[in-house]
């Protein structure tokens, strides 16, 4: 089946760039999305790339994807505080709907 | 128009009631979801509509969740006879067929006691 999987905690000194790395198992879809979620809220669209690009350079985001080994990941340069939240990488699966796993926790320390 | 709203953004109930949630999707999204998130997990899908069909259903959907999109705009998700393990954050989200992006709402926690 469809399986998503992330490291669950991260740690970084604000300023220092933070990677979260993902790894899927299945996405036929044409975009694959990262999303953020702050404590009690909802998902927020943080950045997406497109399945034939292997990188996109969005602001203090940076995506990568290596399609063959099905490994997304996510830089963020310059992490501040405000970035502190869980990480979600969100490929769709075969029929259209978004899979999660459990979500990368970055804890932003001064 | 300006994102997914979800109402009510808390609902408390006694076990065995029955609840009702409501999303209102970006008006143009022709695709809604529903997605169940509990504490320290990422959110899981529950089901989906195109328009006011219901494309499909996780099998985490028991009998006693029901979902409806009756008009191809707004949809509501009922639990009838609540128990303590619905307890969660109860997620919608819309898209549209050919749109980037899934933009997703507040979500609606239910506390099941």
């Amino acid at each position: 089946g469809e399986d998503v999987e992330q490291s669950l905690f991260l740690s970084v000194r604000e300023g220092d760039s933070s990677v979260i790395n993902c790894t899927y198992t299945d996405s036929s879809s044409t975009y694959l999305y990262w999303y953020k979620q702050e404590p009690g809220a909802g998902l927020q669209l943080l950045t997406y790339i497109f399945s034939n690009m292997d990188m996109k350079q969005d602001q203090r985001l940076t995506v990568l994807l290596n399609k063959k080994d099905k490994h997304l990941s996510l830089r963020i340069a310059d992490t501040q505080t405000g970035d502190s939240a869980i990480y979600f990488c969100a490929p769709p699966g075969d029929t259209d709907k978004l899979i999660f796993g459990t979500g990368t926790r970055l804890q932003v320390f001064p | 128009d300006t994102g997914v709203s979800q109402d009510p953004r808390h609902k408390i109930t006694k076990r065995g009631q029955n609840v009702t949630f409501r999303c209102d999707p970006i008006s143009e999204h022709n695709r809604l979801y529903w997605y169940r998130q509990t504490l320290g997990q990422g959110p899981e899908f529950l089901t989906y509509f195109q328009n006011e069909a219901q494309l499909e259903k996780s099998r985490l959907l028991s009998d006693r969740f029901s979902a409806e999109r009756p008009k191809g705009s707004f949809s509501t998700l009922e639990i009838q006879r609540t128990e303590q393990g619905d307890s969660a954050m109860y997620l919608c989200a819309s898209r549209t067929g050919t749109d980037n992006g899934y933009t997703f709402g507040s979500g609606t926690r239910l506390t099941v006691v």
